[in-house]
């Protein structure tokens, strides 16, 4: 069955807001959680992770939050841009035995000028 | 910077016939994928493969479905018998052993008539 998916199919903002994209995860074993962004007409591209351990990790604009206890996962993304328009997948990775990433549903982000 | 190729960028077949889809993965990584998307749908993984044999596969890849590496760079999908539910993009990726990121390549969008 599915282990990971998202609460929301599009999202809307404006620019240089706040954005949040959220994502349900089913399978406690995996070892890191992982954020791609896809722009129009390319492959997904590695935003951030998180080890399974973590609660919080934070790059360049962009902060992943990670809650073991409802199994939610969640990508912030700070002062919004065009370039930030794009699908955003929320994966997982376990890496006993075989190395098998699997992405969930994805969400539709749109920034609005 | 290396990334990982992939050829054709398009390729239209008469359902019934035989694809190769081809990929080049970066050089020194040592696990490789292929996923496919149907248009507006999830990435959905099809297989890894790893110390030159598939380390593991989803319900998608069946008998239809191959893969090789024929040599010490190239990284092939072979589709026996397409069926017009075949038509999606199809993405390689490769990574490092023990790593979250994944790159991906642009994609062979397949298109099954």
């Amino acid at each position: 069955g599915e282990s990971v998916g998202l609460h929301l199919p599009t999202l809307s903002v404006q620019e240089g807001d706040n954005s949040i994209i959220n994502c349900a995860y089913s399978n406690s074993a995996s070892d890191y959680f992982i954020w791609y962004k896809q722009e129009s007409g390319k492959g997904p591209q590695f935003i951030i992770d998180i080890r399974s351990n973590m609660d919080k990790r934070q790059g360049q604009r962009v902060t992943v939050l990670l809650n073991k206890t409802v199994k939610h996962l969640s990508l912030q993304i700070a002062a919004t841009q065009p370039g930030d328009s794009a699908v955003y997948f929320c994966a997982e990775i376990l890496f006993q035995g075989a190395q098998k990433l699997v992405f969930g549903q994805g969400t539709r982000l749109t920034i609005n000028p | 910077e290396p990334e990982v190729t992939q050829t054709p960028s398009h390729q239209v077949t008469q359902m019934g016939q035989e694809v190769i889809l081809r990929c080049v993965p970066i050089s020194n990584h040592l696990y490789f994928y292929w996923y496919r998307q149907i248009l507006g749908q999830k990435v959905e993984f099809l297989v890894s493969f790893y110390n030159n044999e598939i380390s593991e596969k989803s319900e998608i890849f069946d008998d239809q479905f191959s893969v090789e590496r024929p040599d010490g760079s190239n990284f092939t999908l072979k589709i026996r018998s397409t069926k017009l539910e075949d038509s999606a993009m199809y993405f390689c990726a490769s990574t490092r052993q023990g790593n979250t990121e994944a790159f991906f390549g642009q994609g062979t969008r397949l298109t099954v008539v």
